[in-house]
């Protein structure tokens, strides 16, 4: 299986403009995760789905964040309008179920530089 | 809110030294995990303790998790430069969520 695959790699934009990361899932995995991780706050959680249903976004900071996940395969991570502090790294994991002991297995994630 | 905590912060080391990270909260966690992280990559898990009092052991890297289950430490013997990375510490709440530390910037120079 070739993992958590994230898209784009790097994003460079200015502030206002919107930004969609993409996320494909480990196949047959259930559960997609959204994180991001700062110098400040390390890996913050976002948002995670159950079978492309979102089951807890407590960790979306405002209403600028939205997440869907349209199928098992693809999920995508918009933010609009976009602010400087937004910059970070903005990872994508999957895990195959949520409980103890669960391995959550993370994509090469995307960096975001908003200007 | 649970928070776990990670000492040192960054640590920088010759080869072939010994080293231990602290994990540690005041909250109770269901199990708790140690990943890995490389510049540009995403993290690796390294390894899961489960029951209070856990000991495992990865080659040169010793896990273990504390009685009451809400602290760990990670022990490095004989650190290689391979070893370098962030070193992150991550609990799992009663469902299953995972809380991650802040890490450990670990440098091992030759």
């Amino acid at each position: 299986d070739a993992g958590v695959i994230q898209s784009p790699r790097h994003e460079v934009t200015e502030m206002g403009q919107e930004v969609t990361l993409r996320c494909k899932p480990i196949s047959g995995h259930d559960y997609l995760f959204w994180y991001r991780q700062t110098m400040m706050r390390g890996l913050e959680l976002l948002i995670y789905f159950n079978n492309n249903v979102p089951i807890d976004d407590s960790g979306m900071p405002e209403d600028r964040f939205s997440a869907k996940m349209p199928n098992a395969s693809f999920s995508t991570l918009k933010i609009q309008p976009s602010e400087p502090r937004d910059s970070a790294v903005y990872f994508c994991a999957s895990s195959p179920f949520l409980g103890q002991g669960h391995e959550q297995y993370f994509g090469p994630g995307t960096r975001l530089t908003v200007t | 809110t649970q928070l776990l905590e990670q000492s040192p912060q960054f640590l920088s080391i010759q080869e072939g030294e010994n080293l231990t990270v602290y994990c540690n909260s005041s909250s109770v966690f269901s199990s708790l995990q140690w990943y890995r992280q490389e510049p540009g990559e995403g993290p690796v898990l390294l390894v899961t303790v489960v029951t209070g009092g856990e000991v495992k052991k990865l080659k040169r890297l010793t896990f273990q998790f504390g009685d009451a289950r809400k602290d760990s430490s990670l022990h490095i013997t004989a650190a290689q430069p391979g070893d370098t990375g962030l070193y992150l510490c991550a609990g799992a709440n009663q469902g299953g969520k995972l809380i991650f530390g802040q890490g450990t910037e670990l440098s091992v120079k030759p």
